[in-house]
C-alpha cells in the first residue's frame, strides 16, 4: 500500500503553546489529505479535509482557528494545534487517498499529543 | 446525521475459530466500506474493503459481506491466530467520498492460543 509519513510521533507540550504536526505522502501525490482525531479507546473522528492550494474544510464542531491546516504542496499537509489545552490531548492521524489503488485511504503513523 | 454502529465491542475466540464483526450504517449514499485493524498506539491498517456494487469479497482468511438493502456489512475472519488480536474498525464513506469515513466504535478481538 501507499506510504504516509507523520511527524512527530509523540509530543508533550505546556498548555498555551502551539504544536505543528507534519503529514507527508512518500510515494504518491495527494491533492487531498484528511485529518482524524482519536481519543483513548475511542473511534476515529474526521476533523478536516486538507486541500492542496486552497483552504481546508472543517467538520462541524471543529474550530478552524484552533486547528490550522496548511497544504502547501502535493505531498505535505500540516496541522497546527494553536494554544493547546489539556482537552486537546489526543492521537492525531492524517490520511491520504492513493489513486493508483483505486482511491483507498491510507493513514499516517499518528501523533500522540499530550498537553500538560 | 450519519452513523455507523458496530457490534460486538469485544470478542474473544479460541485460536482456529472464526470471528464475525457486524456493522450497520445510516447514510444510504455510502458506497465504500473499508475495515481497519489497529494495534495499540499504531496507525489503522486497511485489511479489506468493499464497494457497493459488490456483495462479497474475500482475501485469504478475511472476507467481507455487504447487504446494501439492509445497510449492513460484516467482517469474517476464519482460522484465527493470536496475531489477529487487535481493535477492528468498520467504516462507511460519506456518500461517494472515500476519504471522508464514518467509523464504527471498534471491536477488540482477542484470540486465545
Amino acid at each position: 500500500g501507499a506510504v504516509v509519513s507523520q511527524h512527530p510521533s509523540w509530543v508533550i507540550c505546556k498548555s498555551g503553546t502551539s504544536v505543528k504536526i507534519e503529514c507527508r505522502s512518500l510515494d504518491f501525490q495527494a491533492t487531498t489529505m484528511f485529518w482524524y482525531r482519536q481519543f483513548p479507546k475511542q473511534s476515529l473522528m474526521l476533523m478536516a479535509t486538507s486541500n492542496e492550494g486552497s483552504k481546508a474544510t472543517y467538520e462541524q464542531g471543529v474550530e478552524k482557528d484552533k486547528f490550522l491546516i496548511n497544504h502547501a504542496s502535493l505531498t505535505l499537509s500540516t496541522l497546527t494545534v494553536t494554544s493547546a489545552h489539556p482537552e486537546d490531548s489526543s492521537f492525531y492521524i492524517c490520511s491520504a487517498l492513493e489513486g493508483r489503488s483505486n482511491e483507498k485511504l491510507f493513514f499516517g503513523s499518528g501523533t500522540q499529543l499530550s498537553v500538560l | 446525521g450519519e452513523n455507523v454502529e458496530q457490534h460486538p465491542s469485544t470478542l474473544s475466540v479460541q485460536e482456529g475459530d472464526s470471528a464475525v464483526i457486524k456493522c450497520t450504517y445510516s447514510d444510504s449514499a455510502s458506497n465504500y466500506f473499508p475495515w481497519y485493524k489497529q494495534e495499540l498506539g499504531k496507525r489503522p491498517q486497511l485489511i479489506i474493503d468493499i464497494r457497493s456494487n459488490v456483495g462479497e469479497k474475500k482475501d485469504q482468511r478475511i472476507a467481507v459481506t455487504l447487504n446494501k438493502t439492509a445497510k449492513h456489512f460484516s467482517l469474517h475472519i476464519t482460522e484465527t491466530q493470536p496475531e489477529d488480536s487487535a481493535v477492528y474498525f468498520c467504516a462507511a464513506s460519506r456518500g461517494s467520498n472515500t476519504g471522508k469515513l464514518i467509523f464504527g466504535q471498534g471491536t477488540t478481538l482477542q484470540v486465545k492460543p
